[in-house]
């Protein structure tokens, strides 16, 4: 299985600050028919189902703030949103759907400082 | 608008099946297969399998292999997910996702149906 680990697990971000969050995989994550790395992430607000905010580690899905964007290749990949605002506090997750089994990172939460 | 409305909380006895359903609405359902994926208090989100819309074939988890079964009903637009020998650990929140053929990202969720299993 593939492995799929974030850091940090927590992070408190002034608002208007820049809030970063990392993840890491244990394998290569690469889609081989269209050679794009299969990494997106999610964003989870309290009592609400996960929400899509990146897919193919860098492609924003449509009505997310520009705020998010998302980086990285290989192994190694980065969320970033640069300009952390009160609804941006919830609980973010990466995801890798190039395997069976599909695997999530164990989430990092993002707080307000 | 796009819609996965999932049946509601269940309370079940150790050993017993649970059945889960999810209708979807505001899409054309066999362009897409639908995803189970759980949420254990303090865990991580946990992908359970898929069942494509269009043949129904199935792909799972090892993990419940033995116990899972997920079937859709075109005529219904909805999906099904029945996990049977439950046990404590299986109590978590179950979501369905949808998954756009070719892609294999969720970019629509159901809101989740709570399973409890406690004697």
């Amino acid at each position: 299985d593939i492995v799929m680990t974030q850091s940090p697990d927590s992070l408190a971000v002034s608002l208007g600050e820049r809030a970063t969050i990392d993840c890491k995989s244990s394998q290569i994550i690469l889609d081989s028919s269209n050679n794009k790395t299969s990494l997106a992430w999610y964003q989870q607000r309290p009592g609400q189902p996960p929400n899509l905010l990146i897919y193919w580690a860098s492609t924003r899905e449509s009505g997310v703030p520009d705020r998010f964007s998302g980086s990285g290749s290989g192994t190694d990949f980065t969320l970033t949103i640069s300009s952390l605002q009160a609804e941006d506090v919830a609980v973010y997750y990466c995801h890798q759907y190039s395997t069976v089994p599909r695997t999530f990172g164990q989430g990092t939460k993002v707080e307000i400082k | 608008q796009v819609q996965l409305v999932q049946s509601g909380a269940e309370v079940k006895k150790p050993g017993a099946s649970v059945k889960v359903s999810c209708k979807t609405s505001g899409y054309i359902f066999t362009d897409y297969s639908i995803h189970w994926v759980r949420q254990a208090p303090g865990q991580r989100l946990e992908w359970m399998g898929w069942v494509n819309g269009v043949t129904g074939n199935t792909v799972y988890s090892q993990k419940f292999q033995d116990r899972v079964t997920m079937t859709r009903d075109t005529s219904a637009s909805a999906a099904y997910m029945e996990l049977s020998s439950l046990t404590s650990e299986d109590t978590a929140l179950y979501y369905c996702a949808r998954v756009l053929s070719g892609t294999g990202y969720y970019d629509s969720w159901g809101r989740g149906t709570l399973v409890i299993v406690s004697s």
